[in-house]
């Protein structure tokens, strides 16, 4: 069985430009779930899907933004890009329960490293 | 904000040692979970235990959870290399909040 798969693994973006990352859960997973990974901010919570639903959002800007289709892929948007936003994004997917309740195991993507300049 | 915090930061010993590392958080949990992490990867999952649960052992991990200290550790007994990564706890608050991590490094 398939991992989850972030593409692209590497992004360079400047200031002001926008950006997609894409996430791919387990098949089966309906669950997908996003997270900013910074040295200096550890990992943050952005949101959490569930069919096609988001269920939950963290303390970002409008901004950040994201969506999840039909066949569980989803995607994150961030917009008007600020050199603070250089990070590596992962996106987690579970069988269908909420990441939140930290109640089931999360399989996480390697990973899209961002990075604007 | 982050629930969980992490102690030490950084961690070192050598092949076959046992490592240590600690978790902390702030108000009361029902689940932690915790994960480790290689370098620049995805993290993996390791162990869940719930908050009725006092300890919970998988393979060469031991966790345990104290909630009346709200705070959990982690035990790798018979430390190798590739236990080199970064270990984080992982608790719920709404959302799922990571701590800072451990970076453990096994010397061999």
């Amino acid at each position: 069985k398939a991992g989850v798969t972030q593409t692209p693994r590497y992004l360079i973006k400047t200031r002001g430009q926008q950006v997609t990352l894409s996430c791919s859960p387990i098949s089966g997973h309906r669950s997908v779930s996003w997270y900013q990974q910074t040295p200096g901010q550890g990992l943050q919570f952005l949101f959490e899907y569930f069919s096609e639903t988001q269920r939950n959002k963290g303390n970002f800007p409008g901004r950040f933004s994201g969506r999840q289709f039909s066949n569980s892929r989803s995607e994150m948007n961030v917009s008007t890009l600020e050199l603070g936003d250089s990070a590596l994004y992962l996106c987690a997917s579970s069988l269908g329960g909420f990441a939140s309740l930290a109640n089931e195991k999360l399989f996480f993507g390697s990973g899209t490293q961002l990075s604007v300049l | 904000s982050q629930q969980g915090e992490e102690d030490p930061q950084a961690l070192s010993i050598q092949e076959g040692e046992n490592a240590t590392m600690n978790c902390s958080y702030k108000t009361s949990i029902n689940n932690l979970q915790w994960y480790r992490q290689n370098s620049g990867r995805g993290l993996v999952h390791l162990i869940l235990i719930r908050s009725n649960e006092r300890e919970k052992h998988s393979g060469r991990l031991r966790v345990t959870l104290d909630t009346s200290k709200k705070s959990s550790s982690l035990l790798i007994t018979a430390s190798r290399a590739a236990d080199t990564a970064s270990y984080f706890c992982a608790t719920d608050e709404g959302k799922l909040v990571f701590g800072q991590g451990t970076r453990l490094t096994i010397n061999p």
